[in-house]
């Protein structure tokens, strides 16, 4: 029972370059979210999306990021021309249609570092 | 061993002494509350969840009290072991899907 599934775990770029994060759900969820944590700080809420469309961007920085969810294949968490402050953790977390009062579950993130 | 808000972000017990973390949260009109276990280099892992029309509620070996008069959750672990060993993130449901994470507490089990 495969669990939310992120690749890559470590990623590297050069300032300036694009960041391409990627997470499957766990099977049968259909809601994903998208959360960056910094060292020693909690999890702080980027983007919420169901398939082929995005519910809540709220927490999402409104230019060089970007998240979409695709009928088929993986969530893909973009960022363009990458600044030293975009390195951290991105993690992803998944959730099965229904009722909101559902936990959500990680995946073990995707470490992004830029040089 | 006992932490007061975000204030102490670690604590320190005894291997098979009992752990309590407190968490306060931010938003009265949040509904729906979850513990989560983070260890290094992994994501949070779920322990125990609670909705707002309880005060208690229990799993093996944890048991989560809310209080909402001061906006208050804590996580009891029983009988702490060293796999305990991780910072236990609380987060706050509002509106919507979107949880708000605490800073964390960082447990450690002295064996």
């Amino acid at each position: 029972n495969a669990g939310v599934m992120q690749n890559p775990r470590h990623l590297v770029r050069r300032r300036g370059q694009e960041a391409r994060l990627r997470c499957s759900p766990m099977k049968g969820h259909s809601h994903v979210y998208w959360y960056r944590q910094l060292p020693e700080e909690g999890l702080k809420f980027m983007v919420y999306l169901q398939k082929e469309n995005i519910i809540d961007e709220s927490g999402m920085p409104k230019e060089r990021f970007s998240a979409e969810f695709p009928k088929e294949g993986p969530s893909i968490l973009r960022i363009q021309q990458v600044v030293r402050g975009d390195s951290a953790a991105y993690f992803c977390a998944s959730s099965p249609p229904g009722p909101p009062n559902q936990p959500q579950h990680f995946g073990d993130g995707t470490r992004l570092s830029i040089l | 061993g006992e932490n007061v808000g975000l204030h102490l972000p670690t604590l320190s017990v005894q291997e098979g002494d009992n752990s309590i973390i407190n968490c306060a949260y931010s938003n009265s009109a949040s509904d729906y509350f979850i513990w989560y276990k983070q260890e290094s280099g992994k994501g949070p892992q779920f322990i125990i969840d609670i909705r707002s029309n309880m005060d208690k509620r229990q799993g093996q070996r944890v048991t989560v009290l809310l209080n909402k008069t001061v906006k208050h959750l804590s996580l009891q672990i029983a009988a702490t072991q060293p796999g305990d060993s991780a910072v236990y993130f609380c987060a706050e449901r509002h509106t919507g899907n979107q949880f708000y994470f605490g800073t964390g507490t960082s447990l450690t089990v002295i064996p």
